[in-house]
């Protein structure tokens, strides 16, 4: 069965450089969810998208911005890049009314901010 | 805001020992609940959920956990485990309207062959 695609898997920025992560959900899902694992740390909800408007808002900085595309798509766009964004970054996806089953994750981008 | 517990940072067993992994929330309303896995270099995986019912919760893997209501707490248990089951667990709550997930800090189990 189709998963949800992340791309890239690693990326490795300078300080101060940007960065665009990329999450495909699985077909028909129409949520998409983005976390932030740092190293040794649990899941932080950054934001959320149904039907390529924001759902919800979590701790994201306000140096990074989020969308989802019309074929439901979503990137985080991260600018000015700091040594402390350096973690794994998980796209999750679901179907809105049938979130509560749990959603997919994907297998996450490891940024590496040097 | 709702937050999660896991008491255990660390767990090491030997194989065929049974586990209990704690996690305690703090919510006062309804809660819907999870328990995830993440293998190393791995993303999460769903082991269990719990959102009413049955307060005993059967996942994959042989995986069960508990809901109980008064104590605020949903423990993974597996009578036995293996090598394989080596990973890290996360206990996951939902709250509200909110439909994000606030994790546990994650328990590392390692099982020693």
């Amino acid at each position: 069965a189709a998963g949800v695609i992340q791309s890239p898997r690693h990326l490795i920025k300078e300080k101060r450089e940007t960065a665009t992560l990329k999450c495909y959900p699985i077909p028909r899902h129409d949520t998409v969810y983005w976390y932030q694992q740092g190293p040794g740390q649990d899941p932080q909800f950054l934001i959320s998208f149904y039907e390529k408007m924001q759902s919800d808002k979590g701790s994201i900085p306000d140096r990074f911005s989020a969308q989802q595309f019309s074929d439901y798509h979503s990137e985080l766009n991260m600018s000015s890049l700091e040594l402390g964004d350096s973690a794994l970054y998980f796209c999750a996806s679901s179907l809105l009314s049938k979130w509560v089953y749990g959603y997919t994750f994907g297998s996450g981008t490891r940024l590496t901010v040097v | 805001a709702q937050s999660v517990s896991q008491h255990n940072h660390h767990v090491i067993l030997s194989e065929a020992a049974s586990l209990e992994l704690g996690c305690n929330y703090s919510y006062g309303g309804t809660v819907n609940l999870f328990w995830y896995v993440q293998y190393p270099g791995q993303h999460l995986q769903l082991l269990l959920k719990y959102f009413s019912g049955d307060p005993l919760v059967k996942g994959i893997k042989g995986f069960e956990a508990e809901f109980i209501k008064s104590k605020f707490s949903f423990n993974l248990r597996k009578p036995s485990v293996q090598w394989s089951d080596t990973a890290e667990y996360f206990c996951a709550v939902n709250a509200g309207s909110a439909r994000q997930l606030t994790f546990g800090s994650g328990t590392q189990l390692t099982v020693l062959p």
